[in-house]
């Protein structure tokens, strides 16, 4: 799987737009950009995933580069309970049971 | 919403002794996953579990690890013998065949001392 590249920390303000990136110079064809996150030490939470084309569901939105080098994770209002770790996964498809593999993720930390 | 049941929440055990953790995956799922983190460290994949049987393992899951799924909704993690550095916090997943993302249950914190 492809590595990924994350800031180790970010700050946004509260009900703003948090903007995570990612890159993942080295990913392939048939490998998807996912996004999971962890609050406090909880198990990791799956949010979003996306091959080639934005995505949207009600947690947050995904925009992958037409070259598809880097993503961008947006959680378009940002509140308290939004503080975690956000990890960017890059791994072939689902239907197998692939491993995911954690990097350090970003600590996003909305302020009040 | 359904969800992955990991218990206990918590078990405290001596080093040398055995436990068994205890998941139920989310009933129409066909992949099973443990995973761990040691204290401030990344999330570790120790192996997946599909039709009855280990897909993978990571070189953490060595001879003192097994899994089961003995009833067909429990999915157990088995430590032999632990020893000191196997306290952390124990993940159980799920998934099924789409494209959608695992589900983590809330974890199991093991402290051997």
């Amino acid at each position: 799987d492809a590595k990924t590249t994350q800031p180790p920390s970010m700050d946004c303000a509260e009900g703003r737009a948090a903007n995570l990136p990612c890159n993942h110079s080295t990913i392939s064809g048939n490998e998807y950009v996912y996004w999971y996150r962890q609050i406090h030490s909880q198990g990791p939470q799956y949010i979003i995933h996306g091959l080639k084309n934005n995505e949207t569901n009600e947690m947050a939105s995904l925009i992958i580069t037409e070259d598809r080098k880097s993503s961008t994770l947006i959680l378009p209002h940002a509140t308290l309970r939004d503080t975690a770790v956000y990890y960017c996964i890059v791994r072939a498809r689902a239907g197998s049971a692939r491993q995911l593999t954690f990097g350090s993720g970003t600590q996003l930390t909305v302020l009040p | 919403e359904p969800e992955v049941t990991q218990t206990p929440s918590h078990q405290v055990t001596q080093m040398g002794q055995e436990v068994i953790l205890r998941c139920v995956p989310i009933s129409n799922h066909l992949y099973f996953y443990w995973y761990r983190q040691i204290l401030g460290q990344k999330v570790e994949f120790l192996v997946s579990f599909y039709n009855n049987e280990i897909s993978e393992k990571s070189e953490i899951f060595d001879d003192q690890f097994s899994v089961e799924r003995p009833d067909g909704s429990n999915f157990t993690l088995k430590i032999r013998s632990t020893k000191l550095e196997d306290s952390a916090m124990y993940f159980c997943a799920s998934s099924d065949w789409g494209d959608y993302g695992y589900t983590f249950g809330s974890g199991t914190r093991l402290t051997v001392v």
